[in-house]
């Protein structure tokens, strides 16, 4: 069955950089999208960017432009996201989704989600 | 960006009522839209996609139709694993942007 397993909660101080990944399996990864959509507490959900599994062609909102990279490795089958210059505003629940790469696009499944807390 | 507007932001109804929630985008999506449910603390689940089509394992009671700018999501008889919140999501175009949620309560 298909599976989407994030990694674990992190807590980061303002300024630092986050790293989340996300496992894929039960399926063939590079056949499709890795999306990233985070929602803060009592909000609606956001989306950050995506990846093209396949050619590792990337996309992101202009909002992140300038301090997401999300990046792929095939072999692990496995996608990542990393979010630098951290604030309390990107505290939230990251999640990963899997998308097709052909119309029409929707988020299939979904990981559990990473709750990613910036504090001082 | 798109922006995409649910309404309304809550409801309430009781079991076995018909709801409807209306999703309505900035500009045309043409049928890229998609319904998503979001239970407390859990993960968002698709229900529909291209406006109209049931995803797989998605009872046959949740429905969707529109089409442009307009769009709807139908529940025709309300169980009580229903009673959480929806979010529209278009897929015309990046940013991927969602609706702000519509919250169905019991009444």
């Amino acid at each position: 069955q298909v599976q989407l397993v994030q990694s674990g909660a992190e807590v980061k101080k303002p300024g630092a950089s986050v790293k989340v990944s996300c496992k894929a399996s039960g399926y063939t990864f590079t056949n499709y999208a890795i999306h990233w959509v985070r929602q803060a507490p009592g909000q609606r959900l956001e989306w950050m960017g995506w990846i093209n599994a396949g050619n590792g062609n990337t996309k992101y909102s202009q909002k992140f432009q300038d301090r997401i990279t999300i990046t792929r490795d095939t072999s692990a089958s496995t996608g990542y996201m990393e979010l630098s210059s951290l604030r309390s505003e990107d505290t939230a629940v990251y999640y990963c989704a899997r998308d097709v790469v052909v119309t029409p696009s929707r988020f299939d499944y979904w990981g559990q989600g990473t709750l990613v807390t910036v504090s001082s | 960006d798109i922006q995409m507007t649910q309404s309304p932001s809550s409801l309430s109804a009781s079991v076995g009522d018909r709801v409807t929630i209306t999703c309505r985008a900035s500009q045309s999506i043409s049928s890229y839209l998609n319904w998503y449910q979001q239970k407390p603390g859990k993960v968002p689940k698709l229900l529909i996609y291209a406006a109209s089509t049931l995803q797989s394992g998605v009872p046959s009671r949740f429905s969707g139709s529109g089409s442009g700018t307009d769009f709807t999501l139908t529940i025709s008889s309300l169980q009580p694993e229903d009673f959480t919140t929806y979010y529209c999501q278009q897929s015309y175009t990046t940013p991927r942007t969602f609706g702000q949620g519509t919250k169905v309560e019991i009444k």
